[in-house]
């Protein structure tokens, strides 16, 4: 009962802009969508979250349609340590996070 | 802030001996910790969830016998193996969760277990 859909995997050329898909049709109203990313053998690292408006920090922009059923995560100018796997999860603000498979994405020079 | 630790950073101990991982939120009380489990070219899947000086909540499927997880204080919560076998070999990664910060999780840079 994955709540996300996401491409298994990816490819994006240094510089441009990567941008990457997420379907979560099912999203409830007070559920949040957030990107994570994990680089091999680390962590997941905390990239952008947001509710129903578009948002946008140092590291990515997150932009969520009217109906909030999918979202894009745009990382502008890719460089070769984006390269990563990519993970839209929905939630609720006290909800543990889920991962599901992700999207990889490689950077390639 | 909001910085989370886990030692050891990769640990290789023998079948049926049991092995302790720590993680800890440096700069925060974390109300609520999590712990998860990836296997190679896998995704991470929740194994439990334990509130400070509360019993963990395991996942379907998660032995709770066999993952003991201790969560002493709002900084530091434990996990030990209990008697592991090879196929316990995976990347355990915690996570933690503070009022402080919304709710939100933060997740430390995982323990490598290798079983031999």
């Amino acid at each position: 009962d994955a709540k996300t859909t996401q491409p298994t995997s990816m490819d994006c050329a240094e510089g441009r802009a990567a941008n990457l898909p997420c379907n979560h049709s099912t999203i409830s109203g007070n559920e949040y969508v957030y990107w994570y990313r994990q680089i091999h053998s680390q962590g997941p690292q905390y990239i952008i979250h947001g509710l129903k408006n578009n948002e946008t920090n140092e590291m990515a922009s997150l932009i969520i349609t009217e109906d909030r059923k999918s979202s894009t995560l745009i990382l502008p100018h890719a460089t070769l340590r984006d390269t990563a796997v990519y993970y839209c999860i929905v939630r609720e603000e006290n909800n543990d996070m889920r991962f599901g498979a992700g999207t990889r994405l490689t950077v390639k020079p | 802030g909001a910085v989370v630790s886990q030692h050891p950073s990769w640990v290789i101990c023998k079948s049926g001996t049991s092995v302790k991982i720590e993680c800890r939120s440096l700069d925060f009380q974390a109300t609520t910790m999590f712990w998860y489990r990836q296997f190679p070219k896998q995704s991470l899947m929740l194994m439990a969830t334990s509130n400070e000086g509360s019993k963990a909540t395991y996942e379907q499927g998660v032995e709770k016998d066999k993952f003991l997880i201790n969560h002493a204080s709002l900084t530091l919560s434990t996990l030990t193996v209990t008697s592991a076998h090879p196929e316990d070999s995976s990347f355990y990664i915690c996570s933690a969760r503070a009022l402080a910060y919304s709710y939100e999780q933060y997740f430390g840079p995982g323990t490598r277990l290798t079983v031999t």
